[in-house]
């Protein structure tokens, strides 16, 4: 079974600061890997996906992520946060038969301004 | 316009008392699912379905039944709620493995 671990639960950041969370998953196989953002009170947007390809993928907002096949790892980047980024953030996997992605428990970022 | 609609969006019920989250997309997806999210422990699998009446146990299904008896709806049924099931629902559609496409949550109260 496939599973997703977030290695950071909660950042809190001035506006400004760059960004990294990390993201490893446990799967020997082919994936598909998503970087979900939920706004508060909202529910999960796409924010990036990698399917095959160029390892790095850039996604909405200046969000982008970087597939390290050999790490088992996808960890989003910003290089400057904005207040308007405070959200949760889930990491997500899918593979093989699994049309259904396995989920991250989530990073919660907090920008101040 | 593409989407996932799930009703009611919220909901405050006492223990024991059958209850029904219904959950449509309009995108003719073949896969569907359903998650809860609670603070610290992310978005876990309740049910998923691969198409109509082909359905499959998540990663917590205890106390939770499903159906799947036409494409677009994939309601989630309480049989007897109880306290810890008080949660933040969400229901998703997908048609491949590529994105799944999530509804607005049902935040469901068990009293």
């Amino acid at each position: 079974a496939q599973s997703v671990s977030q290695h950071n639960h909660h950042v809190i950041l001035s506006e400004a600061a760059s960004l990294e969370l990390g993201c490893n998953y446990s799967y020997g196989g082919t994936v598909n890997l998503f970087w979900y953002v939920q706004y508060p009170g909202q529910h999960l947007q796409l924010l990036l996906k990698y399917f095959s390809g160029d390892p790095l993928v850039k996604g909405i907002k200046g969000f982008e992520a970087e597939f390290i096949k050999s790490k088992f790892s996808f960890n989003l980047r910003k290089p400057s946060v904005q207040w308007s980024d405070t959200a949760e953030y889930f990491c997500a996997v899918s593979s093989g038969g699994s049309y259904i992605p396995t989920f991250g428990r989530g990073t919660s970022l907090i920008v101040h301004p | 316009e593409a989407q996932v609609t799930q009703n009611p969006r919220y909901l405050i019920t006492v223990t024991g008392k059958k209850l029904t989250v219904t959950c449509s997309q309009n995108m003719n997806h073949e896969y569907m699912s359903w998650y809860r999210q609670d603070p610290g422990l992310g978005l876990r699998q309740i049910y998923y379905s691969m198409n109509v009446e082909v359905t499959d146990k998540g990663d917590v299904p205890e106390g939770y039944k499903v159906s799947r008896k036409e494409k677009r709806n994939f309601p989630l049924i309480l049989e007897s709620p109880s306290p810890n099931q008080t949660s933040l629902y969400f229901c998703a559609s997908s048609r491949d493995n590529r994105e799944a496409f999530f509804g607005q949550g049902t935040r469901l109260t068990v009293v």
